[in-house]
C-alpha cells in the first residue's frame, strides 16, 4: 500500500471488553512496531516484529496485551479485559528489512484512538 | 535505559520568526540516532529531521536545523521563518544503534512541546 494503515480509527468500548486493533504496514516492510500514546505524552514502545518473529515485547504493560503477525504482514494488537487506563492512541509503524547496518526510517500509521468507558 | 526530556511543554512564536525547541537525553551509548517528529492537529507522526551521533555536522532540512551537542547530550531544533503550518506537537526521539540483521531498535520519545505559530 501507499502507507501504513490502521483500523479502526476510533474505538469506544466498555471496561472489561476485549478489543483488537489492526495494522497494515507498507507492503515491502519487514519490521513492524506498536506504540501506545497517552493523551499529552509521547509514544511509548510496546512490541515489534521482524516478519512474523517477535523479538521484543518488553513494552507490553501487562499480560492482557498481546500482538500477532502470523504471516509477516498484517499485525493485530489485542487488549483483553480492557481498563480505563488503556485509553490511548495506539500507533503502528513499519520499516524496511532488518539486514545490514543502515538506518531505516519508521513510517507511522494514523493510529487508533481507543476509549474505554 | 535511555530517557528523553523536553522541558518546554508549550511555546509560541510569531509567524516568520525563529524558534528553538530544547531536548536533552540520557544514554551510555556512543553511537545512536536522534530525531524530531512533528504531530500536527491531524495526529499524524511526521519525521522532521534526523541526526546520527557519529556525525559532527548538524543536520539541516530546509527551514529546520538542529544544534547537536553530544558531550552535553543536547539536541535542539531550530525552526526559521516559522509558518502557520508549523503549529503542532514536536517530539524529540532517541534510537539505539541497529542490532545487525535484527532490525531497528524502538524509538524512545520525549513528552513533546506544543508549538503555536501566531499570525
Amino acid at each position: 500500500g501507499a502507507g501504513v494503515s490502521q483500523s479502526p480509527r476510533y474505538k469506544v468500548t466498555k471496561r472489561g471488553q476485549d478489543v483488537t486493533l489492526r495494522c497494515d504496514p507498507i507492503s515491502s516492510h519487514a519490521t513492524l512496531y506498536w506504540y501506545q500514546q497517552a493523551l499529552g505524552q509521547g509514544p511509548e514502545f510496546l512490541t515489534y516484529f521482524n516478519y512474523e518473529a517477535q523479538p521484543d515485547k518488553s513494552g507490553l504493560p501487562s499480560d492482557r496485551f498481546s500482538a500477532e503477525r502470523p504471516e509477516g504482514s498484517i499485525s493485530t494488537l489485542t487488549i483483553q479485559r480492557t481498563e480505563q487506563r488503556d485509553s490511548a492512541m495506539y500507533r503502528c509503524a513499519s520499516s524496511l528489512e532488518p539486514g545490514g547496518h543502515s538506518y531505516n526510517e519508521q513510517f507511522f500509521g494514523p493510529g487508533t484512538r481507543l476509549t474505554v468507558l | 535505559a535511555q530517557t528523553v526530556t523536553q522541558s518546554q511543554p508549550e511555546m509560541s512564536v510569531q509567524e516568520a520568526e525563529t524558534v528553538t525547541l530544547s531536548c536533552t537525553y540520557d544514554t551510555s551509548e556512543n553511537n545512536y540516532y536522534l530525531f524530531w517528529y512533528k504531530q500536527p492537529p491531524s495526529r499524524q507522526m511526521i519525521l522532521v529531521i534526523r541526526q546520527e551521533a557519529y556525525k559532527q555536522q548538524n543536520a539541516m532540512e530546509n527551514r529546520f536545523s538542529v544544534n547537536f551537542q553530544k558531550a552535553a547530550k543536547s539536541f535542539s531544533l531550530k525552526i526559521s521563518d516559522s509558518q502557520l503550518g508549523d503549529t503542532a506537537m514536536y517530539f524529540c526521539a532517541f534510537m539505539k544503534p541497529r542490532i545487525y540483521n535484527s532490525g531497528n531498535t524502538p524509538l524512545v520519545f520525549g513528552k513533546g512541546t506544543r508549538l503555536s505559530v501566531i499570525a
